[in-house]
């Protein structure tokens, strides 16, 4: 059981380049979230997905789009990455009715130029 | 502006009782308290929650304050381990968002 896996690990990327970003879960988990960690800051959520098919916004989108084609993958993409996309991005996954416990993942640095 | 308001870093020496707060002045009567806890390098893990009434679990105990505009995480006996960040946290209802605050950064001292 890996639990929350982030592909890849560390990234750099130009000013203007585009990326994706992967999470895989394999606890069947309904819904799954991306986060960005910026220095000494607290996490904030970028989208979400409450299922297969369905995707939100959380407080920080822009810049960012999301896609949930597999219950157990959330893809993450930068279209047009800036210096401010510089950050430690988290995926996480829950299911209700445990509402309490979300489970990380170990986090992608990305670095962008 | 942030929905929940922790001091920046704390200290304790090992084995003694460690005690966290956090202000959250314009919680909803809906809003769950949260705190999850962050080791360099990893992801946050989930410590306890609450919503009104003080709860207790294998790692830790959450005191609501009667208004619920402020909460204490309780450690008990304060490990090595337990050298983290520590994040207060509310979850809206139904519980699709969680807003984190900026942690506060415990050193245990041995």
């Amino acid at each position: 059981n890996a639990g929350v896996t982030q592909t890849p690990k560390f990234r750099v990327l130009k000013t203007g380049q585009s990326m994706t970003l992967l999470c895989a879960q394999d606890m069947n988990h309904e819904y799954m979230y991306w986060y960005r960690q910026d220095p000494g800051m607290g996490l904030r959520l970028i989208h979400y997905s409450v299922g297969e098919g369905t995707t939100a916004k959380g407080e920080v989108p822009d810049g960012y789009n999301v896609s949930r084609l597999k219950k157990q993958n959330f893809l993450l993409g930068l279209e047009s990455a800036a210096p401010s996309q510089t950050s430690v991005y988290f995926c996480a996954s829950r299911t209700p009715p445990d509402f309490y416990e979300q489970y990380f993942g170990p986090g992608t640095r990305l670095t962008v130029t | 502006d942030a929905k929940t308001t922790q001091p920046n870093s704390m200290e304790s020496n090992e084995e003694e009782p460690v005690h966290l707060p956090c202000n959250h002045s314009t919680i909803s009567g809906t809003d769950y308290i949260h705190w999850y806890r962050q080791l360099p390098s990893q992801g946050p893990e989930y410590v306890i929650h609450g919503l009104t009434s003080n709860v207790n679990n294998r790692m830790a105990s959450l005191a609501i304050a009667e208004d619920r505009k402020s909460s204490t995480l309780i450690l008990h006996r304060a490990t090595l381990r337990d050298a983290a960040v520590y994040y207060c946290i509310l979850r809206d209802h139904p519980g699709n968002q969680f807003y984190f605050g900026t942690g506060t950064s415990l050193t245990v001292i041995p």
